[in-house]
């Protein structure tokens, strides 16, 4: 079992509609969760950064940790063409004070359709 | 562009060669990541750097991968005698502490033939 698992997708949505993406992870010692955006032939770039579980909003975008579960999950509001992209969710342990060692999943390939 | 800066974007060299690769992290920062993206797989942590220090480097290839950061100039991620293997997309990432958010490049896209 991979330490995180997440849907490729490839996930077809109409504008204006609300986008859920997940992961699963295995390593109950996650405890730092992110989610980057990432166009084609760009690096990722970090949307949400979120600590244990819980809730954090940021404009159209939710982020959700459910540590019980060991699932995250984010949510696009009102979605836009402009948010087509690889959706990527990663994270990484409080290993002796240090988080710096990030966990990817592979990515969800997202397309919004005007 | 105060971004994280990667050169050369694409680089293209034969099996044995070697391969160097650049990074400047953004301003302000002194924490530098090295990552590897091969084909269908998730982004993997190769090594972690601050100036002149390897700070960890567990998830680089025991032979022929280094890495530096010297006090003046970029990162260097260098790969010796390179094989089709080695092929992949190398992303740098910097921060401004060891626990804080990491940013990322547009990485470097090498391809041996």
């Amino acid at each position: 079992q991979k330490e995180v698992e997440q849907d490729p997708g490839p996930l077809s949505v109409p504008e204006g509609a609300i986008v859920s993406l997940n992961c699963t992870y295995s390593n109950s010692a996650f405890q730092y969760f992110m989610w980057y955006r990432q166009y084609s032939r760009k690096g990722p770039e970090l949307l949400m950064y979120t600590y244990s579980s819980g809730n954090k909003e940021d404009g159209r975008f939710t982020a959700q940790v459910d540590k019980s579960s060991k699932y995250i999950s984010l949510f696009i509001r009102d979605s836009q063409p402009s948010d087509s992209a690889t959706y990527l969710c990663a994270m990484s342990e409080n290993s002796g004070g240090s988080n710096y060692k990030l966990t990817f999943g592979k990515g969800t390939l997202l397309t919004v359709n005007p | 562009n105060a971004g994280v800066m990667q050169n050369p974007r694409h680089l293209v060299r034969r099996r044995g060669q070697e391969a160097r690769l650049r990074c400047s992290p953004m301003k302000g920062h002194s924490h530098v990541y090295w990552y590897r993206q091969l084909p269908e797989e998730g982004l993997k942590f190769m090594v972690y750097l601050q100036k002149e220090n390897i700070i960890d480097e567990s998830g680089m290839p025991k032979e022929r991968f280094s890495a530096e950061f010297p006090k003046e100039g970029p990162s260097i991620l260098r790969i010796q005698q390179v094989v089709r293997g080695d092929s992949a997309a190398y992303f740098c990432a910097s921060s401004q502490g060891r626990n804080q958010p990491q940013h990322f490049g547009d990485g470097t896209r090498l391809s041996i033939l």
